[in-house]
């Protein structure tokens, strides 16, 4: 099925850990993203990419890593994860030429110990 | 940068009974997106507005987006336990593509 593939849905990590959330889509969209949800503060936006090769800054970047090696792929790394980084992970895929809006992965549950 | 503010953060409401929520946006938008997210699942794309003025209707949801795309909301009409779930409004500016979202309101069906 088209879509956001995201792995894994859960994970439980100790201070210091790191590790990479994966997130692939196969609709050859342009824009993919990463937002964090913690209750009462919405979709906070962590890093972004326009394209293979392109990646910029969100809204609450520290603590992540990302790269676009290619145009389906866009893994975000946990550099040494903290206990603030507990959270749900959504990754999103985007095209400018459509008109459907952002598709979303089934979401990353990440509790850091 | 953008900031997209939601109120209410909580609604409920009676089943059959109707209610709106608000988003309003601290710099004018080139569109706004409305979002439903189901206990325990991810955002799902309901709807984009993009002219000043613009009302859609799905069903027993309209979405309104104001004349100085500022501003937006979603009105739902005799609403059903079918319409639980946290609705989000999203804001793009005039020149990227980022999304910023406003922190949601959650709806619960009194039934």
């Amino acid at each position: 099925n088209a879509g956001v593939t995201q792995t894994p849905k859960f994970q439980v990590l100790k201070t210091g850990q790191s590790m990479t959330l994966q997130c692939a889509q196969d609709m050859n969209h342009e824009y993919m993203s990463w937002y964090r949800q913690d209750p009462g503060m919405g979709l906070r936006l962590i890093h972004y990419s326009v394209g293979a090769g392109i990646t910029d800054q969100g809204e609450v970047p520290n603590g992540y890593n990302v790269s676009r090696s290619t145009t389906e792929d866009f893994p975000l790394r946990l550099l040494s994860a903290a206990p603030s980084q507990t959270s749900v992970y959504f990754c999103a895929s985007y095209s400018p030429t459509g008109t459907y809006g952002y598709t979303f992965g089934s979401g990353t549950r990440l509790t850091v110990v | 940068g953008q900031q997209v503010m939601q109120i209410p953060q909580y609604q409920h409401v009676q089943e059959g009974e109707d209610f709106t929520t608000y988003c309003n946006s601290s710099t004018t938008l080139s569109n706004i997106q409305w979002y439903k997210q189901r206990p325990g699942g991810h955002p799902v794309f309901l709807i984009q507005l993009v002219k000043s003025g613009e009302v859609k209707k799905q069903k027993r949801l309209t979405f309104q987006f104001g004349e100085a795309k500022k501003n937006s909301s979603l009105h739902i009409t005799a609403t059903q336990t079918t319409d639980v779930g946290t609705y989000f409004c999203a804001g793009r500016g005039s020149n990227d593509y980022k999304l910023s979202f406003g922190a949601g309101t959650t709806v619960t069906v009194r039934a």
